[in-house]
C-alpha cells in the first residue's frame, strides 16, 4: 500500500514562513490535499489538488508538489496557525492520510 | 451552506456493532459530484479513512476494515450511516463524516473532503 510520511513537528517563528513536507514515492504524480486540525475541532480543508485554496483560506497558505515531496507553505505565520496539518492522497480507490505534523508558532 | 452532523452511541461493548448516522443539511445527498465519507481518529493518532458511499449507492471501503464495515444511505432522511462490527478497543476513536468532492484522478475518481462534521467520540469498553 502507498505510504505518506510527515514529520511529527515543525516550528516557526512568529511572522516567518513554515514549510510542512509530505513525502511519498513519486507523489508528484498524485493530487495532494491538506487539512488543518485544531484540538477539539473538525479538520478544515486548506488546500486541494496540490495548491488550490478553498474560499475563505488566506493567501498565506500555498502548496507545491514535485518529485517525492509535496509541501504546504504558510507565510507570515500567526499564532492562530498552530494546529496539526495532514496531507491526503488517493491510492487505488482508497483515501490515505499522512500521520500529521504539529505546527508550533514560537 | 452544507453541514454535516454525526450522531449515535458513544459507548459500545467489545464484539458488538458500532452504529453512527450523519445528517446532511444544506444540500441533497443525492446530488452528483459528491461522495459521503466516514473518517476516524483514534486518541493520540492520525486520521484514517474508513470508506464512502456515492449518490449512486456504490460503496468502497478501506481494505484494512472492509470485512467489518457497511455504509448505507437514506435518501428520504438525507443521511448516511456507518456500521462497524466486531469492535475492539482499537476502534475507540473520534468518528467524522465528511462530504467528498469527486474529481477525475489519474486512475479513476478521487476525493478531497470538505466539509467535515464536528465528530463524535466512540469508546469501546
Amino acid at each position: 500500500s502507498y505510504e505518506v510520511t510527515q514529520p511529527l513537528s515543525v516550528s516557526v517563528a512568529l511572522g516567518q514562513t513554515a514549510r510542512i513536507p509530505c513525502g511519498g514515492k513519486n507523489i508528484a504524480s498524485k493530487n495532494v490535499h491538506w487539512y488543518q486540525k485544531k484540538p477539539g475541532q473538525a479538520p478544515v480543508l486548506v488546500l486541494y489538488r496540490d495548491s488550490n485554496r478553498p474560499s475563505g483560506i488566506p493567501e498565506r497558505f500555498s502548496g507545491s508538489n514535485s518529485g517525492n515531496t509535496a509541501t504546504l507553505t504558510i507565510s507570515r505565520a500567526q499564532g492562530g496557525d498552530e494546529a496539526e496539518f495532514y496531507c491526503q492522497v488517493w491510492e487505488t480507490k482508497t483515501g490515505v492520510f499522512g500521520g500529521g505534523t504539529k505546527l508550533t508558532v514560537l | 451552506q452544507l453541514q454535516l452532523q454525526e450522531s449515535g452511541s458513544g459507548l459500545v461493548k467489545p464484539s458488538q456493532t458500532l452504529s453512527l448516522t450523519c445528517a446532511v443539511s444544506g444540500d441533497s445527498i443525492s446530488s452528483g459530484g459528491s461522495s459521503w465519507n466516514w473518517i476516524r481518529q483514534p486518541p493520540g493518532k492520525g486520521l484514517e479513512w474508513i470508506g464512502y458511499i456515492y449518490h449512486s449507492g456504490n460503496t468502497y471501503y478501506n481494505p484494512s476494515l472492509k470485512s467489518r464495515v457497511n455504509i448505507s444511505v437514506d435518501r428520504f432522511k438525507n443521511q448516511f450511516s456507518l456500521k462497524l462490527s466486531s469492535v475492539t478497543a482499537a476502534d475507540t476513536a473520534v468518528y467524522y463524516c465528511a462530504r467528498g468532492v469527486v474529481y477525475s484522478g489519474s486512475y479513476g475518481p478521487e476525493n478531497w473532503f470538505d466539509p467535515w462534521g464536528q465528530g463524535t467520540l466512540v469508546t469501546v469498553s
